[in-house]
């Protein structure tokens, strides 16, 4: 089945503590991004990344590294959270950038106190 | 810089109602237009696209059409059912590689 993974789903935290979130796409995906979702927002864009090595800057990288080793993997880090990175996070994935379709994956709660 | 704004919800119906949704958008260039839809506890799907004036996206008995004259992508669907419940959002992409979401609009549909 065609789908992009994440994990974990939900995460608990306290601030400065180091995470990872992972994101895995099995649809042999170019794109690659980040979003985080937050009430009255929407979607705002953290990371993409158009191909392997290859990672650029969305509208609120602030607090978030990147890194695209693997066609396939696309893992968020944040090294030193704080409480206003908490929000609901999405993976996306897609042919070749935005104008085509994007396949999101199912999203991370992430809370940071 | 470009931005997409979207009607605030939440918005509640009952069941065979008409659906507008209104968005608005800001650009420079010509951006393709989309519309994505989450329902709960999912991530987003791709509801239907427009890539150039005039173009009408359609997918699920939504429709929607690229009106470059008002800068408009407003969404409509004819006979809302209570498993359209969900959260819509608008887009728009210049580039290839950067989206930009509205706020998104709650829609509940009432049996």
């Amino acid at each position: 089945e065609a789908q992009v993974t994440q994990n974990p789903r939900y995460l608990i935290t306290v601030t400065g503590k180091k995470l990872t979130v992972t994101c895995s796409q099995n649809m042999n995906h170019e794109y690659m991004s980040w979003y985080r979702q937050d009430p009255g927002l929407g979607l705002r864009q953290i990371y993409y990344s158009m191909n392997v090595e290859v990672t650029d800057k969305g509208d609120v990288p602030e607090g978030y590294k990147v890194s695209r080793k693997e066609k396939r993997n696309f893992p968020l880090i944040l090294e030193s959270p704080s409480p206003n990175q908490t929000s609901l996070y999405f993976c996306a994935s897609s042919l070749g950038g935005g104008r085509f379709e994007q396949y999101f994956g199912p999203g991370t709660r992430l809370t940071v106190t | 810089g470009n931005s997409v704004t979207q009607m605030e919800g939440p918005v509640t119906l009952s069941e065979e109602a008409f659906l507008t949704i209104n968005c608005t958008y800001t650009a420079t260039g010509y951006p393709s237009l989309f519309w994505y839809v989450q329902y709960p506890g999912e991530g987003l799907q791709l509801l239907l696209k427009a890539t150039k004036a005039d173009d009408k996206g359609s997918n699920k008995g939504f429709e929607a059409t690229y009106r470059k004259e008002t800068t408009s992508f407003h969404l409509e669907k004819g006979s809302v059912q209570v498993s359209d419940s969900a959260v819509y959002f608008c887009a728009l992409i210049i580039n290839d590689y950067k989206l930009s979401f509205g706020a998104g609009t709650t829609v509940t549909v009432r049996a």
